[in-house]
This record gives structure tokens, sequence and C-alpha cells, in this order.
């Protein structure tokens, strides 16, 4: 089956920096990219995501990578805020059955 | 917070007890997942579910059970063989038929002493 690798799993940064997560996939057919943001206690919420056939995708702050050859992508967040505190997953799917296979998880804070 | 539903927020039982975890949505998706979430991990999948009356093993769906008798109700019964059943849970739900979001609900966190 699917294996999702995530790294780091906690990451530091001063606010307004960026900060980049990445994640491996072993499944060549895997062909869905999401990214979920999780604040404390909270359900995980999509905030990205990305599918085979486009190599980056970009919406305002975030944006993600996908590099099919070597099967790995990343979450890129510039310009920081305290409320991208939280943890974030990345996942990997295909399309039959939906199933998502998620990464560890990282735990970004951002000091003011 | 509407669509996707779980109750209780928080739920205390003795060891050695069934319990049943509720998962209720009313966004006419096909397919319904349990995850398990512990401490600093990710999301494990228990069982899933693509059309009612029907429901697969996830990775770790041993000392679980679920039903899905009607479209919108997806229960999770925590039987008393599960033998770390302290975690958050999570229910989620998507459309079928290609890769699609996963609308995940509030989440269940269980405690058992």
């Amino acid at each position: 089956g699917e294996n999702v690798e995530q790294h780091p799993s906690t990451l530091s940064v001063q606010e307004g920096d960026s900060a980049v997560i990445k994640c491996t996939y072993s499944d060549s057919a895997s062909n869905y990219f999401p990214w979920y943001k999780q604040e404390l206690g909270k359900r995980p919420q999509l905030i990205i995501d990305i599918r085979s056939n486009v190599g980056e995708k970009k919406d305002q702050r975030i944006a993600v990578t996908l590099n099919k050859t070597a099967k790995h992508f990343s979450l890129h967040i510039t310009e920081t805020q305290p409320e991208d505190s939280a943890v974030y997953f990345c996942a990997a799917s295909y399309n039959a059955g939906n199933m998502l296979t998620f990464g560890g998880g990282t735990r970004l804070m951002v000091k003011p | 917070d509407g669509g996707i539903t779980q109750s209780p927020k928080y739920l205390f039982r003795k060891e050695g007890q069934n319990v049943t975890l509720s998962c209720e949505q009313n966004l006419n998706h096909d397919a319904m997942y349990w995850y398990r979430q512990d401490p600093g991990q990710g999301l494990r999948l228990i069982y899933y579910s693509q059309i009612v009356n029907d429901f697969q093993k996830g990775d770790i769906a041993e000392g679980y059970s679920v039903s899905r008798e009607k479209k919108e109700s997806f229960p999770l019964t925590v039987t008393s063989a599960q033998k770390n059943p302290t975690a958050f849970y999570l229910c989620a739900s998507s459309p079928l038929g290609g890769a699609n979001e996963q609308y995940f609900g509030p989440g269940t966190r269980l405690t058992v002493t």
C-alpha cells in the first residue's frame, strides 16, 4: 500500500518568514495530494490540494509543488503569521475509492 | 460547522465496556471514513464505507466495528477487544468518483480508564 513520509515533525519560524514542509510517497499510482491544517483539538481542514497533472498550485500565501518523478510534494507558506500555527498533514491517494494515506504531521510554530 | 457531525465531543468509559461513537452527515456523500489520531501522530484509517450496507477494514480495524444502515450515518463501536482505545476519533465523508476532498467532523475524544 501507499506510505507517506512527512518532514520535519516540528518547525519553528519567525513571523514573516517562509515555511516549507516536505512529503514523499511510495505509490506511483497516487494522483491526488491534499494538505490539511489542524488547530489544537479541532478537525483537520483542507487548505490546498494538487492533482498529478499539475506541477504547482498557489492560493494567496500558500503554494504546493509536486515532483512526480521523485515522488515528493511540498507545502510552502510565505509571510507566515501567528494564526498559521497549527499541525499540517499531507496525504496521498489514487482515484479508486478515494482512500487517503496521511503523513505523520508537522507542528508549525510561528513566533510573533 | 454544519455538514458532518460527531457526538459526543468527550466520552469517558471504564475498561471492558463497549462504546459507540456517532457520525452523521447531510452532505449526500457516498463515502464515509473513521480515523484514529493519537497525540503527536497522524491519522490512521480504521474503517471506510463507500455504499450503504458495505464497509471495509482500514489499517487498524482490530477491536473496532462499524455499520452503514443509512447513507448519512456511520457509527463506530470501540469494543473491549481494542487494547488501547484512548484516542481522538475523527469521522470524514467524501463524494465518490475520483479524488475528492474528505470533509471531517469535529471529532470525539475517548478516554478509557
